[in-house]
């Protein structure tokens, strides 16, 4: 069985610039979530996807943005980068009858400079 | 937005102690799971709780689902210098029909050996 597995790993920006995070999901999971984790915080909702669309968000900006395909995998963009956004991102996978039952990947850690 | 309190911020233990932590919230619950949480890693789930009143071990973890529906408890018997970490609740409020989790502050464990 695999994991949750996020690309990339690391990755650094500057202010007004766009990014793009992606993640795979754990083997027979079709629903994924997306997390930020500010330092010494836990993490907060993003928004999740199922079917390809979002079906929940939490309280962010429509810069944020997300795509999920057909097998599963989704992206994470976030458009016009500011400071605050420096974080780790972690995405989740989950099966649509247990949404809330989460397995996280190993997160992709940005830096906005 | 809903909170969870978490408590204790941190502890520091002796290896073969057992340990005791708990989240609480004014908001009622459908879901509470528990996470643990290291360095440069995503979340790992350690158990889920899907009902009131539940009593669910994982090993040495033992995690307990409220009556109220408003708080939860993690316990780890005979710690281990591997039990080093930080541990998160998260839970999911009733009314959600999907998957958004909120999470607690967390409790950072630090065991000496």
């Amino acid at each position: 069985e695999t994991g949750v597995t996020q690309s990339p790993t690391h990755l650094i920006k500057t202010r007004g610039q766009q990014v793009t995070l992606r993640c795979s999901s754990q083997s027979g999971h079709n629903t994924v979530s997306w997390y930020q984790q500010a330092l010494g915080q836990g993490p907060q909702f993003i928004f999740q996807y199922y079917r390809e669309e979002e079906n929940g968000r939490g309280n962010f900006p429509p810069r944020f943005s997300g795509l999920q395909f057909p097998n599963y995998s989704s992206e994470l963009n976030v458009n016009a980068l500011e400071l605050d956004d420096s974080a780790l991102y972690l995405c989740a996978s989950s099966l649509s009858d247990r949404r809330e039952t989460q397995y996280f990947g190993p997160g992709t850690r940005l830096l906005v400079l | 937005g809903q909170q969870l309190n978490q408590s204790p911020q941190s502890m520091f233990i002796q290896e073969g102690e057992d340990v005791s932590m708990n989240c609480t919230s004014s908001s009622i619950f459908n879901t509470w799971l528990w996470y643990k949480q290291e360095p440069g890693e995503g979340p790992v789930l350690l158990i889920a709780l899907y009902k009131a009143g539940e009593l669910t071990s994982n090993g040495r973890l033992t995690a307990q689902f409220g009556i109220t529906r408003k708080d939860s408890f993690l316990n780890i018997s005979a710690s281990i210098p591997s039990d080093v970490g930080i541990y998160f609740c998260a839970g999911q409020l009733r009314g959600t029909s999907y998957g958004k989790l909120t999470f607690g502050q967390g409790t950072i464990l630090t065991v000496h050996p």
